[in-house]
């Protein structure tokens, strides 16, 4: 069974660039959500998707944005890209989008915005 | 505002001793709570968890207590061993499956 995969492993950007991140659903689950970590804290949600659709969305502005692919594979982009946006981007997926214990996280992107 | 607060960034126990982890919380509506752990370059994996309707879940060396009148909740690791050595988040589940993580706590067991 694979698990939760994330590509790129590092990545380098200039201010008000764009940017996107990729993830691979762990085998049969159909949910997948996107945090945002920075350094010395704890992975903020940004939003999670359900067979495609949006499913919940936390506190980030628009220019943070995703989909979810018919295999579950799913994309977080982010638009006119600023410092602050450095930070580990983690994926998450699980088998349910109602009830669930927990999520199955991916080893990450770290971002870098010069 | 912090929902979920784990005010010990680190913590350092000898081998074989326990670890105690502690988590505060804010929101009255968390219905589950989550312990992850997470080593360096790996993505957070789940470790055990709790419905809030519970006030304890064991699972081998690892048992985590809710008390839901002080908002708080531990986790408990008996005996320690180096390889527990992680970084350690509280999360709490919102509406919506949303998770609301804290700060994390960096643990340190010492051989």
């Amino acid at each position: 069974e694979t698990g939760v995969t994330q590509s790129p492993t590092h990545l380098i950007k200039t201010r008000g660039q764009q940017v996107t991140l990729r993830c691979s659903s762990q085998s049969g689950h159909n949910t997948v959500s996107w945090y945002q970590q920075a350094l010395g804290q704890g992975p903020q949600f940004i939003f999670q998707y359900y067979r495609e659709e949006e499913n919940g969305r936390g506190n980030f502005p628009p220019r943070f944005s995703g989909l979810q692919f018919p295999n579950y594979s799913s994309e977080l982009n982010v638009n006119a890209l600023e410092l602050d946006d450095s930070a580990l981007y983690l994926c998450a997926s699980s088998p349910a989008g109602v009830s669930y214990n927990e999520q199955f996280f991916g080893p990450g992107t770290r971002l870098t915005v010069l | 505002d912090q929902q979920v607060k784990q005010n010990s960034p680190s913590l350092s126990v000898q081998e074989g001793r326990i670890s105690i982890l502690n988590c505060d919380y804010t929101n009255s509506m968390f219905d589950y709570f989550l312990w992850y752990k997470k080593y360096p370059a790996e993505g957070p994996t789940f470790l055990i968890s709790i419905s809030s309707i519970k006030d304890k879940n064991e699972d081998g060396r690892f048992t985590v207590f809710l008390n839901k009148s002080a908002k708080h909740l531990s986790l408990h690791i008996v005996p320690s061993q180096p390889g527990d050595s992680a970084v350690y988040f509280c999360a709490a589940r919102e509406y919506g499956n949303k998770l609301v993580f804290g700060a994390g706590t960096i643990l340190r067991v010492k051989s």
